[in-house]
């Protein structure tokens, strides 16, 4: 069965710092992943996903993230970071067939001023 | 234009009451779910359906019953609340088999 696995519960920048998440996963096939972001109050949006090809993602807000099988990773990064990116994020990784992804315990991200 | 919506938002009740909470999707998916938010924000898939059919009923206690009466609409239906039941639930939809969720705004229910 496959598991996702978010390390940091919680992660602390200044405003304008660089920022990665870490996401590792545990799958024997290529796997389907996905980062969602949830601010306060809200409902998740995805910021981005992998399926295949390029294993550098683009995705809104500015975000990216890189897919390393050798690491069995999918780390997510921004290069400058804005207070309003101060939310929750989750890692998911599926499998393909199935309906229902596998979402890691989330990463609360805190923005310094 | 709402794509997944939920009502109600805030649901505050007392315990052994029946609630239910309503989810639609204007977006033309196949499969929706329900999850389950507790307080330390972790996901808990519960049920899935697609096309009205039910796909995936994780260990949920029989208290909880959807009911998908049309492809737009799931609904969660809770008997005899219990204080373990206070969590946030969020509706979502997808197009068939594994692809992006698309998350209602959540529905915060508290058991007094």
């Amino acid at each position: 069965a496959q598991s996702v696995t978010q390390p940091d519960i919680h992660i602390t920048v200044s405003e304008g710092a660089s920022l990665e998440l870490r996401c590792n996963y545990s799958y024997g096939a290529t796997p389907y992943l996905f980062w969602y972001v949830q601010s306060p109050g809200q409902g998740l949006q995805l910021l981005l996903k992998y399926f295949s090809g390029d294993t550098l993602v683009q995705g809104i807000k500015g975000f990216e993230a890189e897919f390393k099988r050798s690491q069995s990773s999918f780390n997510l990064r921004k290069p400058s970071v804005h207070w309003s990116d101060a939310a929750e994020y989750f890692c998911a990784v599926g499998e393909g067939g199935s309906y229902i992804p596998t979402f890691g315990r989330g990463t609360s991200l805190i923005v310094h001023p | 234009d709402t794509a997944v919506s939920q009502t109600p938002k805030y649901l505050v009740t007392q315990m052994g009451n029946d609630k239910s909470i309503k989810c639609e999707q204007n977006l033309g998916h196949d499969t929706m779910y329900w999850y389950k938010q507790d307080s330390k924000k972790f996901l808990k898939i519960m049920f899935s359906y697609n096309n009205k059919e039910l796909i995936i009923n994780e260990t949920v206690p029989n208290r909880f019953s959807p009911k998908s009466p049309d492809k737009a609409h799931l609904n969660l239906h809770i008997n005899s609340l219990e204080l373990g039941d206070s969590a946030v639930y969020f509706c979502a939809s997808s197009t068939r088999g594994l692809s992006e969720q698309f998350f209602g705004p959540g529905t915060r229910l508290t058991v007094l």
